[in-house]
């Protein structure tokens, strides 16, 4: 079993639709977490970090469920520029503390 | 305010050449991340270095491949008699520290290094 595991997609939505894509880990150890944007041939960015409690920043709201071990990310009133493939990212403190990332899922905003 | 900066952005070895890979990490940080992104996959932790230090080489391959960061300059990825399996987007990320329980421990990424080997 893969440590981090994500839907590959492609999701393909409409202009203003609300999507979720969701992300398991096998750690139960597992400490932060993160949701990372990539568009096609650049580098990760930083989209926002997921707390225990959940957390929103503008149309965008990220859930931790420990007990489940699985992360979301929901998308409100998706734009066109929302078209990224994005990332869940789970750290892990065996050895040393480092990121494992999950392979990604597409996400095509339709006009 | 300078992001990670990584160069070159662009790199074309034939096989059995060696690449170089450069990155500067953010001003302010001490932690250096390396990993390897191919075609269609996710990213791949390779190595994580601080000042002098390598602390985690636990997903760099065995042979060919080497990861420094000097107290002074960048971190440089040295990968020896490239192969055609080697060619990948080589991303490297800077955090200000290491430590989980602290939100400095985000890591940012730059541009990449695409290598392709001819």
């Amino acid at each position: 079993r893969k440590e981090v595991e994500q839907d590959p997609g492609p999701f393909n939505v409409p202009e203003g639709a609300t999507v979720a894509f969701n992300c398991t880990y096998s750690n139960s150890a597992s400490q932060s977490f993160f949701w990372y944007r990539q568009d096609c041939r650049k580098e990760p960015k930083l989209l926002m970090s997921v707390y225990s409690s959940g957390n929103e920043d503008g149309r965008f709201t990220a859930q931790l469920n420990r007990a489940s071990q699985y992360i979301s990310l929901l998308i409100r009133d998706s734009k066109l520029s929302d078209s990224a493939t994005y990332l869940c990212v789970v750290t892990t403190t065996s050895g040393t503390y480092k990121y494992i990332f999950g392979t990604g899922t597409r996400l095509k905003v339709l006009a | 305010n300078a992001g990670v900066m990584q160069n070159p952005r662009h790199l074309v070895r034939r096989r059995g050449q060696e690449a170089r890979l450069r990155c500067s990490p953010m001003k302010g940080h001490s932690h250096v991340y390396w990993y390897r992104q191919l075609p269609e996959e996710g990213l791949k932790f390779m190595v994580y270095l601080q000042k002098e230090n390598i602390i985690d080489e636990s997903g760099m391959p065995k042979e060919r491949f080497s990861a420094e960061f000097p107290k002074e300059g960048p971190s440089i990825l040295r990968i020896q008699q490239v192969v055609r399996g080697d060619s990948a987007a080589y991303f490297c990320a800077s955090s200000k520290t290491g430590n989980p329980r602290t939100h400095t421990d985000t890591q940012y990424f730059g541009p990449g290094t695409r290598l392709t080997v001819l």
